[in-house]
């Protein structure tokens, strides 16, 4: 069965730095598009980025483009998400999720970790 | 990219069959089939109900429903249960190899 487990969140300051994970296990990584989506508190879904499956293509949110970096790991089934110049309106859950292709085919989702960007 | 458009509320008895809308563009919703529901029960991730317009996963309940037309897609739900109460959200790839979410709805089971 696909599970998807997100690590890293944590409390930062203004202008910081923090690294996501995501560790896949119960499908083959390697065959998949993955994507990072946030959710700040109380409000809606927001897609930050896609990788495809080789790590070759990368897209970004505008709200985050030059900011952000996402990356993955095929050997090790990890999805990373690079967070710089953190702002007050990046905090948020973030989940990883797989997909097909860009296509919203988010199946399954993880379970998020809270990121919280405060002095 | 702007949100897609969605209700921010809709109710319904239980038994009773709900409409939930995803108003878009021709650069979104209505360009490609690759428009997905999601239901979010609270404090919970999200899960697939409907992705690609009408397809169901596997597990989902087939009171569970997608369309569209034109620029707006939507998902129906029959026979609702008090278990469907949860916040809806759709998605939709667009022209600029993104994708983007509506704002979201908060079905309430009276």
């Amino acid at each position: 069965q696909a599970q998807l487990v997100e690590s890293g969140g944590g409390l930062v300051k203004p202008g910081g730095s923090l690294r996501l994970s995501c560790a896949a296990s119960g499908f083959s990584f390697s065959d998949y598009y993955m994507t990072w989506i946030r959710q700040a508190p109380g409000k809606g879904l927001e897609w930050v980025s896609y990788i495809s499956s080789t790590g070759t293509n990368k897209y970004y949110a505008d709200s985050v483009k030059g900011r952000f970096t996402i990356s993955r790991d095929n050997a090790k089934n990890s999805l990373y998400l690079q967070m710089n110049s953190l702002r007050a309106e990046d905090t948020a859950v973030y989940y990883c999720a797989r997909d097909r292709t860009i296509s919203g085919w988010f199946d399954p989702w993880g379970q998020g970790t809270l990121v919280t960007v405060s002095s | 990219q702007s949100a897609l458009t969605q209700p921010a509320s809709v109710s319904g008895s239980p038994g009773q069959s709900i409409t939930i809308s995803c108003t878009g563009t021709s650069s979104d919703v209505g360009g490609y089939k690759y428009v997905s529901w999601y239901q979010q029960q609270p404090g919970k991730a999200p899960k697939l109900m409907i992705y690609e317009v009408s397809n169901r996963p596997s597990g989902v309940p087939d009171r569970f429903s997608g369309s569209k037309s034109g620029n707006t897609a939507s998902l129906t739900i029959s026979g609702l249960q008090a278990e469907d109460e949860a916040d809806y959200y759709c998605s939709s790839y667009t022209s600029t190899n993104s994708l983007v979410f509506g704002g979201g709805t908060k079905l309430t089971v009276l």
